[in-house]
């Protein structure tokens, strides 16, 4: 099947920095991708959506001038956390989708954020 | 806008049993595509089965299947001879054909296979 890398896997950094997790399609072009957020025993929660070449769509609640979202080619999709704080410490998925709505969506391994 | 209700945070069998999960969601949509995703302790997402909206045959794959209502706007999945590597957490999900096509999550039912 088709595989979505995100990297890095675990990442750990001091309060006030910046952190990007990058997200990539290796065998197919991704037209959307998705990125969520994941609380211990929780759900995904949606933070936007993004389309190659446009602004991502962000969900209600989430800052976008936080959560910077770049879709700058049909396989690669950069989650940059800003001005990181402990409150952002979590895990985060990306997915990616090749077609349209019916269209499986691969996800990443997942991010870990841990902010000191 | 859509939303997807898992009732039960939390369900546990013997090995070899057979056990349902609930999965209910709201829509205006009429056509959509719904989803159960398996995350096991590594956390990678992985498809479990799919069903199309418009199809009435309910979807199946080996030991997985579903119970697609449509009018009730429920969707469970049914665990057949169920298998320690199948105790994750279980998640339900909806898209619809419409608007903004964002994969909504359930809040996942637990689940817990014993020896």
């Amino acid at each position: 099947g088709a595989v979505v890398s995100q990297h890095p896997s675990r990442v750990i950094c001091k309060s006030g920095t910046s952190v990007k997790i990058e997200c990539r399609s290796l065998d197919f072009q991704a037209t959307t991708m998705f990125w969520y957020r994941q609380f211990p025993k929780k759900s995904l929660m949606l933070m936007a959506t993004s389309n190659e070449g446009s602004k991502a769509t962000y969900e209600q609640g989430v800052e976008k001038d936080k959560f910077l979202i770049n879709h700058a080619s049909l396989t690669l999709s950069t989650l940059t956390v800003t001005s990181a704080h402990p409150e952002d410490s979590s895990f985060y998925i990306c997915s990616a989708r090749a077609g349209g709505p019916g269209g499986e969506l691969f996800f990443g391994e997942g991010s870990r954020l841990t902010v000191l | 806008a859509q939303t997807v209700t898992q009732s039960q945070p939390e369900m546990s069998v013997q090995e070899a049993e057979t056990v349902t999960l609930s999965c209910t969601y709201d829509t205006s949509e009429n056509n959509y595509y719904l989803f159960w995703y398996k995350q096991p302790p590594s956390r990678q997402m992985i498809l479990v089965i799919r069903q199309e909206a418009y199809k009435q045959q309910n979807a199946t794959e080996n030991r997985f299947s579903v119970n697609f209502q449509k009018a009730a706007k429920s969707f469970s999945l049914k665990i057949s001879d169920s298998q320690l590597g199948d105790t994750a957490m279980y998640f339900c999900a909806f898209i619809g054909d419409q608007g903004a096509q964002k994969l909504v999550f359930g809040q996942g039912t637990r689940l817990t296979i014993n020896p």
